[in-house]
């Protein structure tokens, strides 16, 4: 998976319920971030992280938690207050070297 | 907070034309614009970057030009083959201010 690693690949969260999307990286990269898709709608920051023990609200950070205990994780709760969470999750990382993120597989999560 | 704004929203292109997508930002102290190209139900990845002192950057079928006055940057594919149809982002940061905002996307559509 490119060293950057998202599980599940696909969630189901009933309403009300809270659910965690899971992301993890082997290319010590200082910088995490989690990103939502909807269609035509690009990708769209949630929250993200330099550094362990910080991270910063994104442009749609409202019904979202993260936390980064380790540098090597970053997961993402969606939470009941997230009135629309069906849609595909993108995390990604970024080292202090030349180039792009490394975006994981993504999960779809889908409220049923 | 920048601003990307991507054109067209879908293109499509017989098999050996060649395709152009355009970007404007914002934020005149952007300086990073890479592309990422997502095909269907993969992650994205990046295919091609540029820096803010470059004018121009190719690699084999594919150029990105900038022009920092203007504040915006395409992509360009010569000789597109079917293997090209994805979608295809945009994005502009300051470098290692981790702030990168993504365009909407470009669905690219190759017709054998």
């Amino acid at each position: 998976d490119g060293g950057i690693t998202q599980s599940p690949k696909y969630l189901f969260r009933k309403e009300g319920q809270n659910v965690t999307l899971s992301c993890e990286q082997n290319l010590n990269h200082d910088a995490m971030y989690w990103y939502r898709q909807d269609p035509g709608q690009g990708l769209r920051l949630i929250y993200y992280s330099q550094i362990v023990n910080d991270f910063q609200k994104g442009d749609i950070a409202e019904g979202y938690s993260v936390s980064r205990e380790k540098k090597e994780s970053f997961p993402l709760t969606v939470t009941s207050a997230q009135k629309n969470p069906t849609a595909f999750y993108l995390c990604a990382s970024l080292g202090q070297v030349d180039g792009g993120y490394t975006f994981g597989s993504g999960t779809r999560l889908t409220v049923v | 907070g920048e601003n990307v704004e991507q054109h067209p929203s879908t293109l499509s292109v017989q098999e050996g034309d060649s395709a152009v997508i355009k970007c404007t930002y914002s934020d005149s102290a952007s300086n990073y614009f890479p592309w990422y190209k997502q095909e269907l139900g993969k992650r994205p990845q990046l295919i091609i970057d540029i820096r803010s002192n470059v004018g121009e950057k190719k690699d084999q079928r594919i150029a990105v030009t900038l022009n920092k006055t203007a504040k915006h940057f395409s992509l360009h594919i010569t000789e597109t083959q079917p293997e090209d149809s994805a979608v295809y982002f945009c994005a502009a940061s300051r470098k290692w201010d981790n702030d990168m905002r993504f365009g909407a996307g470009t669905r690219l559509t190759v017709k054998p």
